[in-house]
């Protein structure tokens, strides 16, 4: 069975900072591992795709990487901003033999980024 | 395109009512999914539809729940009788399908069962 962790549950860092937020997961088997960003009371919002044959994708500050084999992805967050304070999901679309998967999602780190 | 569109945001209900959520996917999306997040088991899928049939739906928790795809633009998930551990935020997302793309996510609906 598919699982999905995240470390740490909670970081914070003052603005200007790069971090670097966890995820792991145990059956490489996977078609792809989507990160999202989820404010208060609000719905997740897709930041990055990373399809299994890929290692890394880039969004503006975002950098995700993919090391399928070893079960790890990492979000790299450059020149953190207070704005960027929210809880950040990682999840990954596992493949049942061939057909479409849906998405298990790791419990969140929530990033508070201090001015 | 306005997104995926869940209604109502909140719901407050009476334990045994019977409550009724729902969902309007991205047009053109034939995947659908629905999920519930609780603090202490984050988010689950409870069910999804591929091009309006039921694929997966083992993640319903029990009998009590059941959800229905009449068509591609509409999706509902029932709970009758409610119980109060049914309270949660429920979220509908949608994708084009296939392997590799990505899901959106609509703003929820807060179920309160008292």
């Amino acid at each position: 069975k598919q699982e999905v962790t995240q470390i740490p549950a909670a970081l914070s860092v003052p603005e200007g900072e790069n971090l670097v937020l966890n995820c792991s997961f145990t059956d490489s088997a996977i078609y792809n591992l989507q990160w999202f960003r989820q404010d208060p009371g609000k719905g997740l919002t897709s930041l990055l795709l990373i399809q299994s044959s890929q290692r890394e994708q880039t969004s503006g500050r975002l950098n995700a990487s993919l090391d399928k084999s070893s079960g790890r992805s990492t979000l790299y967050i450059a020149a953190s901003q207070p704005g960027d304070s929210a809880t950040y999901l990682c999840a990954v679309s596992p493949y049942y033999g061939g057909s479409q998967g849906n998405l298990i999602f790791g419990k969140g780190t929530k990033l508070s980024v201090k001015p | 395109d306005a997104g995926v569109i869940q209604s109502p945001r909140h719901e407050v209900t009476e334990m045994g009512q019977e409550v009724t959520l729902r969902c309007k996917p991205i047009s053109g999306h034939n995947s659908l999914f629905w999920y519930r997040q609780t603090m202490m088991r984050g988010l689950e899928l409870l069910i999804y539809f591929n091009n309006n049939v039921p694929i997966d739906d083992s993640g319903m928790p029990e009998d009590r729940f059941s959800a229905k795809m009449p068509n591609a633009s509409f999706s509902t998930l029932k709970i009758q009788p409610s119980e109060p551990r049914d309270s949660a935020v429920y979220f509908c997302a949608s994708s084009l399908g296939g392997e590799n793309t990505e899901a959106f996510f609509g703003q929820g609906t807060r179920l309160t069962v008292v």
